[in-house]
């Protein structure tokens, strides 16, 4: 595709309930990021992935949370026994793989808006 | 820990005007990267603009520049003749360079209002 998709666009969840959330990001791009926004605030960062090794989930919130990009393409976000604390916006971004030192932009999905009630 | 700070939650400026939005940052590092970010209503992030901390000459992209202040750690984004299509939340971010994940660390944003 021509950008990063993410689905569904909208998700409602009971309290405790399983989501699981998809993210396809540009074919060829190397690294992904998954972020949560709270409302009013600006995107934290949850997990960052290079090809399908996990490298950093420094900003997972808590073992709830788990990702997943089995053969380096596409990834899913999963939380398990959802809580209204976990209401925000996920968003996915990917970008290429450059020489060290260097940064590749990130290019942002339209993201998943998540309400648990 | 790097930090990102906007202390303008909310921005309003008349068509054809200019207006600077307000970044400062907190970081111990030497490489690394500052961005601004455009999210309008419909979510998508956009890039606007971004500067390499070790430039000292600041970006330029056509409607939108930044004033760069190492030294006092800030990055302030200017955009002249603002049209309607600039209307969105504006967030400031930073990277670490030197090979690192490249995770970005974002500002609160500031929602900025194009009055026709």
């Amino acid at each position: 595709g021509a950008g990063v998709s993410q689905s569904p666009r909208y998700k409602v969840a009971k309290r405790g309930q399983d989501v699981a959330l998809r993210c396809d990001p540009i074919s060829g791009h190397v690294s992904l990021f998954w972020y949560q926004q709270a409302l009013g605030q600006g995107p934290e960062f949850l997990t960052y992935f290079q090809n399908e090794a996990q490298l950093d989930k420094s900003g997972l919130p808590s073992d709830r949370f788990f990702a997943e990009r089995p053969e380096g393409s596409v990834s899913t976000l999963k939380i398990q026994r959802t809580q209204q604390e976990d209401s925000a916006v996920y968003l996915c971004a990917s970008s290429l793989m450059g020489l060290a030192g260097s940064y590749n932009e990130q290019f942002f999905g339209p993201g998943t808006r998540l309400t648990v009630l | 820990a790097q930090t990102v700070t906007q202390s303008q939650p909310e921005m309003s400026v008349q068509e054809a005007e200019t207006v600077t939005l307000s970044c400062t940052y907190d970081t111990s590092e030497n490489n690394y990267y500052l961005f601004w970010y455009k999210q309008p209503p419909s979510r998508q992030m956009i890039l606007v603009i971004r500067q390499e901390a070790y430039k000292q000459q600041n970006a330029t992209e056509n409607r939108f520049s930044v004033n760069f202040q190492k030294a006092a750690k800030s990055f302030s984004l200017k955009i002249s003749d603002s049209q309607l299509g600039d209307t969105a939340m504006y967030f400031c971010a930073f990277t670490r360079g030197g090979g690192a994940t490249n995770k970005l660390i974002f500002g609160t944003g500031t929602l900025l209002a194009v009055q026709p």
